[in-house]
């Protein structure tokens, strides 16, 4: 089955700068890739995520980029604010709905 | 705004005992799942189900099984709670080809 590892495992920044977090997977025939932020108590929800028919994908601060070839995607954040702090994750999947998740990766913006 | 909602958000249950952790959707969506969240090892499936009476085992799936009578409703059930089952449980919804969104969680502790 399909295998998703992401790095780091934590990130601290200070406000204002960028954080990148990178996954890569396992499968080649995967071609979904979501990232969701979760905040302390919450479900994880959904933040910007990218097909494998794109390079990458962007919304206002946060954008994706997928490399087929590599097997890896990223996200990054620029413009960093305290209330980026949570854990994120990036997910794979083969077919839609069944996806599997990174291990996560602790994010802290410091004032 | 679409809503996947946990009924039990904190449960306390002693080992031995039948846990039933039940999942409501609005959406209309074919697609539920459950996954199970613990620190280092990001999220994990259980088991998902892509339509009524229809269940399919994800990459953990021993200790648990599930129900699904109705479109809206996901339940999971632990036969026999055990300590190592202590967890966060999320369940989610997903039409074909959308979005999936996930519920608040529900903190179960064994003891």
């Amino acid at each position: 089955g399909e295998n998703v590892e992401q790095h780091p495992s934590t990130l601290s920044v200070q406000e204002g700068d960028s954080a990148v977090i990178k996954c890569t997977y396992s499968d080649s025939a995967s071609n979904y890739f979501p990232w969701y932020k979760q905040e302390l108590g919450k479900g994880p929800q959904l933040i910007i995520d990218i097909r494998s028919n794109v390079g990458e994908k962007k919304d206002q601060r946060i954008a994706v980029t997928l490399n087929k070839t590599a097997k890896h995607f990223s996200l990054h954040i620029t413009e960093t604010q305290p209330e980026d702090s949570a854990v994120y994750f990036c997910a794979a999947s083969l077919s839609y709905g069944k996806l599997t998740f990174g291990q996560g990766t602790i994010l802290t913006v410091h004032p | 705004d679409v809503k996947v909602t946990q009924s039990s958000r904190y449960l306390v249950k002693r080992t031995g005992e039948k846990v039933f952790l039940e999942c409501v959707q609005d959406m209309d969506h074919e697609n539920m799942f459950w996954y199970r969240q613990d620190p280092g090892l990001g999220l994990r499936l259980i088991y998902f189900s892509y339509d009524v009476k229809m269940k399919e085992k994800g990459d953990i799936p021993e200790g648990y099984s599930v129900s699904r009578e109705k479109k809206e409703r996901f339940s999971l059930i632990l036969e026999s709670a055990s300590t190592n089952q202590t967890s966060m449980y999320l369940c989610a919804g997903a039409s074909l080809g959308n979005t999936i969104y996930f519920g608040e969680g529900s903190w179960l502790t064994v003891v």
